[in-house]
């Protein structure tokens, strides 16, 4: 069975600045999407970025970015120019490509934005 | 367009009433999950339907537990004899499966349901 793995219960960083959250999961698959999703305090969960496994360049989307390194199996989270509104829980996902649809999230990193 | 809604937003339950949770996933959106967050945790899938037929239930806890999705639309998460550590937010998402958005999955507000 897949796992995912987030090792910061909690990250803080100064309004502006940038910060690098951290994960990694372990799969015998060779095929899997990989997301990003935050979680502000209203609860609704939104996707942040999603990376397929079969493409080597990062993917990037606006103020973010992941570092995805297939043989490390590690897919870490880059935000840049922090803003208050990124306060939020940020939990890493993996789906398989084929087969089971579900996702398997971590345990969620909570990211305190400092002004 | 409108997003997953979810409802309702909060149940207060007695321990051993039943209640149902509904979802209603994107228009056109084949697939639909049912996720369980306990309290500073990241969501469990319990369920996974594609249109009506309830291909994974995999994660549902126990047979207290029960999903359905008769139309392929709309689906409703039953919870019998509820107990105290039945207690969490309850997500649901949906996708469409097809194109490049396909595997993203989309999330509703969720249920906070709390047993006493």
């Amino acid at each position: 069975a897949q796992t995912v793995t987030q090792s910061q219960p909690e990250m803080s960083v100064q309004e502006a600045e940038t910060v690098t959250l951290s994960c990694t999961y372990d799969t015998s698959e060779s095929d899997y999407y990989l997301f990003w999703y935050k979680q502000p305090p209203s609860r609704q969960m939104i996707l942040v970025i999603r990376q397929e496994a079969y493409k080597q360049q990062n993917a990037t989307e606006n103020r973010f970015s992941v570092n995805f390194q297939k043989a490390a199996k590690s897919f870490s989270l880059k935000i840049s120019d922090s803003q208050l509104g990124d306060a939020a829980m940020y939990f890493c996902a993996y789906r398989s490509a084929g087969g089971a649809q579900k996702l398997v999230f971590g345990q969620g990193t909570r990211l305190t934005i400092n002004p | 367009g409108a997003g997953v809604s979810q409802s309702p937003r909060y149940k207060v339950a007695k321990r051993g009433q039943d209640v149902a949770l509904r979802c209603d996933p994107i228009s056109g959106h084949v697939s639909l999950f049912w996720y369980q967050q306990a309290l500073g945790q990241g969501p469990e899938f319990l369920t996974y339907f594609q249109n009506e037929a309830q291909l994974d239930k995999s994660g549902l806890p126990s047979d207290r537990f029960f999903a359905e999705r008769p139309e392929g639309s709309v689906s409703t998460l039953k919870i019998q004899r509820t107990q105290q550590e039945d207690s969490a937010v309850y997500l649901c998402a949906s996708s469409s499966t097809q194109g490049a958005d396909g595997e993203t999955q989309y999330f509703g507000p969720g249920t906070r349901l709390l047993v006493l």
